[in-house]
């Protein structure tokens, strides 16, 4: 089955700077890439996903870069205020088996 | 759009005592909805997934019998724990999903809290 690893686990920033979180996949198959934002007691908040056949996606001030050769995939934050501080969560699918494999989290905290 | 709501959003209850916790889509019909699991600090573990209609699929190493799961319509799922145990304390968390080929975003409910005592 699908393996996902993420990295770093935890990441402290200074407001204003980036934060980038790296995920590797195992499955070749794996063509839909998710990334989730997890407030404390909270359920996950889709914020950014990326499809195969794009190798970059960005949304304001989020982006996700994709490579799929190397089987990995990342998150860019740039310009970071203290409301991005959360646990944030990769994860891979493949198209249309909606079953979702989900990377280990990183903690961000972005420091005022 | 797509919001999902869990219900309750925690409880407390009794050790070998049954807990029901609901999920429900209330802007869109569900073909397919997952039921997880969250232990504090960790990542989330797929615990069933669940078809309107039909039995539910269930991960390696989880007790079906323990967790029953119910998908009796397109915009509400159940997940009951029967029996609850100290150990089955945790973090539930629902995620539902339209379904088709270029459709599979999961939605994710707010969780639910269970403390068994």
């Amino acid at each position: 089955g699908e393996n996902v690893e993420q990295h770093p686990s935890t990441l402290s920033v200074q407001e204003g700077d980036s934060a980038v979180i790296k995920c590797t996949y195992s499955d070749s198959a794996s063509n839909y890439f998710p990334w989730y934002k997890q407030e404390l007691g909270k359920g996950p908040q889709l914020i950014i996903d990326i499809r195969s056949n794009v190798g970059e996606k960005k949304d304001q001030r989020i982006a996700v870069t994709l490579n799929k050769t190397a089987k990995h995939f990342s998150l860019h934050i740039t310009e970071t205020q203290p409301e991005d501080s959360a646990v944030y969560f990769c994860a891979a699918s493949i198209q249309g088996y909606q079953k979702v494999t989900f990377g280990t989290g990183t903690k961000l905290q972005v420091i005022p | 759009g797509a919001v999902v709501s869990q219900h309750p959003s925690w409880v407390i209850c009794k050790s070998g005592t049954s807990v029901k916790i609901e999920c429900r889509s209330l802007d869109f019909q569900a073909t397919t909805m997952f039921w997880y699991r969250q232990f504090p600090k960790q990542s989330l573990m797929l615990m069933a997934t669940s078809n309107e209609g039909s039995k539910a699929t269930y991960e390696q190493g989880v007790e079906k019998d323990k967790f029953l799961i119910n998908h009796a319509s397109l915009t509400l799922s159940t997940l009951t724990v029967t029996s609850a145990h100290p150990e089955d304390s945790s973090f539930y968390i629902c995620s539902a999903g339209t379904g088709g080929p270029s459709t599979d975003t999961q939605y994710f409910g707010p969780g639910t809290r269970l403390t068994v005592l």
